[in-house]
């Protein structure tokens, strides 16, 4: 069965960073791109960046840049997110999707890892 | 970039919705997709290149484009609709458009 499971729940001290996983199965990891997107309690959706697995080629929002690094381990099939400099803001749902590489919709979900940041 | 609205519209079962996404400058509606989400669950893709279904989607949903606006039609609601849902053009979301029970 295709799908992407993500690391479990974190909990982090304003300041430090979180690395969240996800692994893709079947053909998932070669044919697609791979985002992240973030949703904090009570507000909407927000793209984060994303990976071309096979090239190992990463962009960023631009709200993240600096921040954010996302990377791809092609032996394992999985994808990573890591965040740095982590405020209370940061807390949030975050998910990894399957994406298109040309018309960017995403078709395929994790469950979401959820990382909460407090002192 | 994107706008929707309304924020939030108040329907019973078996109305008929639309959704409007505006971009703010001209775009291919070839990158626009329309998500669902539930809380607790993971976005859920309806429609992408402005007008074409997801696997496994009701034909209840349909998209359409004009322009820099962009619609999704509910044709009538079910009780699984209810709902927020959001439009997205590369890696920019909308604000997202509840629909809840009135």
């Amino acid at each position: 069965q295709v799908q992407l499971v993500q690391s479990g729940a974190e909990v982090q001290k304003p300041g430090a960073s979180v690395k969240v996983s996800c692994k893709a199965s079947g053909d998932t990891f070669n044919s697609y791109t791979i985002s992240w997107v973030r949703q904090a309690p009570g507000q909407g959706l927000e793209w984060m960046g994303r990976i071309i697995p096979l090239s190992n080629t990463p962009n960023h929002a631009q709200k993240f840049q600096g921040r954010v690094s996302i990377s791809a381990d092609e032996s394992t099939k999985t994808v990573y997110m890591e965040l740095s400099s982590l405020t209370s803001n940061d807390t949030a749902i975050y998910y990894c999707a399957r994406c298109d590489r040309t018309n960017w919709h995403c078709d395929l979900w994790g469950r979401g890892t959820l990382v909460s940041v407090s002192s | 970039v994107l706008t929707q609205s309304p924020g939030t519209l108040s329907l019973s079962p078996g109305e008929r919705v639309t959704l409007s996404c505006r971009a703010s400058h001209s775009v291919s509606s070839y990158f626009l997709s329309w998500y669902q989400k539930k809380p607790g669950q993971p976005p859920r893709l309806l429609i992408y290149g402005a007008f074409s279904r997801a696997t496994g989607i009701p034909d209840r949903f349909s998209g359409s484009a004009s322009g820099t606006d962009f619609t999704l039609t509910i044709s009538s609601l079910e009780p699984e609709d209810f709902a927020v849902y959001y439009c997205q053009l590369y890696g920019f979301f909308g604000g997202g458009t509840k629909v809840e029970i009135k």
